[in-house]
């Protein structure tokens, strides 16, 4: 069965610090993975994914996430942070196939961002 | 575009009520939709997921149950409330075909049982 374990539920940088949020994933087949943030109070918003091709993958506000593959890794990073980026971030792998394949969650990173 | 509508946006009930929080979505038809829910410190797990009208699969057991009436529609319900159904409940939808699109979701409803 396909899963992701984030390490860290809580980041705390400075603004203009790199942001590095790790994730691991397990999987017995090649991984389809995902990038979600979440605001407060708010729905989940795609960042990234990586499907096939390119392993290093670039997504909105400047974040990126690199698959790879030795290291069973896909980890967000972000060369300066914002105030704005203070949120939670979700990873996620597809679990299964077809039409009935189904997003799994990792259990969440909150970012803090000081001045 | 694949809107997702939910409400209402927060919700407070006692325990033993009912419950009906409802999801309509827009965009391409035969969506599959999922329900997920986010309590403090457990990220986000799946509820229910469906892949046409009247086709629900559940994921976990629990005090709830899920239905889908219309091809657009998605109704989380549940007979009588726990204390521990209170949580932050995201409706979700495919973003595009197939499943490598990942999802869209709504805003999500923030239920409190007291």
């Amino acid at each position: 069965a396909q899963s992701v374990t984030q390490l860290g539920s809580h980041v705390s940088v400075s603004e203009g610090a790199l942001v590095l949020l790790r994730c691991n994933y397990s999987s017995s087949v090649p991984p389809y993975l995902f990038w979600y943030v979440q605001y407060p109070n708010q729905g989940l918003q795609l960042l990234l994914k990586y499907t096939t091709g390119a392993t290093l993958v670039k997504g909105i506000n400047g974040f990126e996430a690199e698959f790879k593959k030795s290291e069973t890794s896909f980890h967000l990073t972000k060369p300066s942070a914002h105030m704005s980026d203070a949120a939670e971030y979700f990873c996620a792998v597809i679990h299964g196939s077809g039409n009935t394949g189904k997003l799994i969650f990792g259990q969440g990173t909150t970012l803090q961002v000081k001045p | 575009s694949q809107t997702i509508h939910q409400w209402p946006a927060t919700l407070v009930q006692p325990v033993g009520s009912p419950l009906s929080l409802e999801c309509t979505v827009e965009g391409t038809s035969n969506p599959n939709l999922y329900w997920y829910r986010q309590a403090a410190g457990r990220g986000l797990q799946l509820l229910f997921y469906s892949v046409g009208i009247g086709q629900i699969s559940s994921e976990v057991p629990q005090n709830l149950s899920a239905s889908r009436p219309q091809d657009r529609q998605f109704i989380l319900s549940s007979k009588k409330l726990l204390l521990s159904d209170s949580g932050f409940y995201l409706c979700a939808r495919n973003s595009g075909t197939g499943i490598i699109s990942g999802y869209t979701f709504g805003s999500g409803t923030r239920l409190t049982v007291v």
